[in-house]
């Protein structure tokens, strides 16, 4: 059975920083490109990141470039977020997901999904 | 980037009854190399993460029952609750995976009237 745990969400203040984890298990973690959406209190879900298989391509929405890093731990089943900068309106539940099918695009469907972790950004 | 739009914002319909799901993408996710239109349903019922419903528009997902349908291409997409049951009560969002970003709709809350 597949399993996403999300873990390190908490509460910060503007311009904080939190590093989120996500651990996989009942999947091949290494063949699928893993993604980080998010959900702000009462809103609807944000496509934030994704990463290739390897680690070799990352892409972020625009509002997060330059202050969010994905990155993953193949041996460790382990997808990451680093947000830095953190602002107010970053404030939602970050969700891992697993695309559907291991292909090789980023324009993925999910078929798994995490519990997700609450990230407060507020003074 | 393409935005997805849905309507209505919430429907209440009764049970048994049939609720419709509007779906509309700025521009075409249809790809023309493969005749595909790269539109997803995600169901979301409160407290829980989203469930892929419907993939390539009108590809029920294994498991999900049949009264669960898409339809649509290019630009416009509908999801149909054909019968709706009290384990519907959801909020369902579209997501387009054309082109980069991944963008989502503002979601649907389906309710019992």
């Amino acid at each position: 059975e597949v399993q996403l745990v999300e873990s390190g969400g908490g509460s910060v203040q503007p311009g904080g920083s939190l590093r989120l984890s996500c651990a996989a298990s009942g999947f091949s973690f290494s063949i699928y490109w893993m993604s980080w959406v998010r959900q702000a209190p009462g809103k609807g879900l944000e496509w934030v990141a994704n990463i290739k298989q390897d680690g070799s391509d990352k892409n972020y929405l625009d509002s997060v470039k330059g202050r969010f890093t994905i990155s993953r731990d193949n041996a460790k089943n382990s997808l990451f977020l680093q947000m830095n900068s953190l602002r107010v309106e970053d404030t939602a539940v970050y969700y891992c997901a697993k695309q559907r099918d291991p292909i090789a695009t980023p324009l993925s469907i999910y078929n798994s999904w995490g519990q997700g972790t609450l990230v407060t950004v507020s003074s | 980037d393409i935005v997805m739009t849905q309507s209505p914002d919430s429907l209440a319909v009764s049970l048994g009854e049939r609720a419709t799901i509007n779906c509309k993408s700025s521009q075409s996710v249809l790809y023309s190399s493969d005749n595909k239109n790269y539109l997803v349903w995600y169901q979301q019922k409160p407290g829980q993460p989203p469930k892929l419903l419907i993939y390539w528009a009108s590809t029920r997902e294994s498991g999900v029952p049949d009264r669960f349908s898409g339809s649509g291409s290019g630009t416009d997409f509908t999801l149909t609750i054909s019968s709706l049951r009290a384990e519907d009560v959801a909020v369902y969002y579209c997501q387009q995976y054309y082109d980069a970003p991944l963008t989502f709709g503002g979601g649907t809350k389906v309710e019992i009237k």
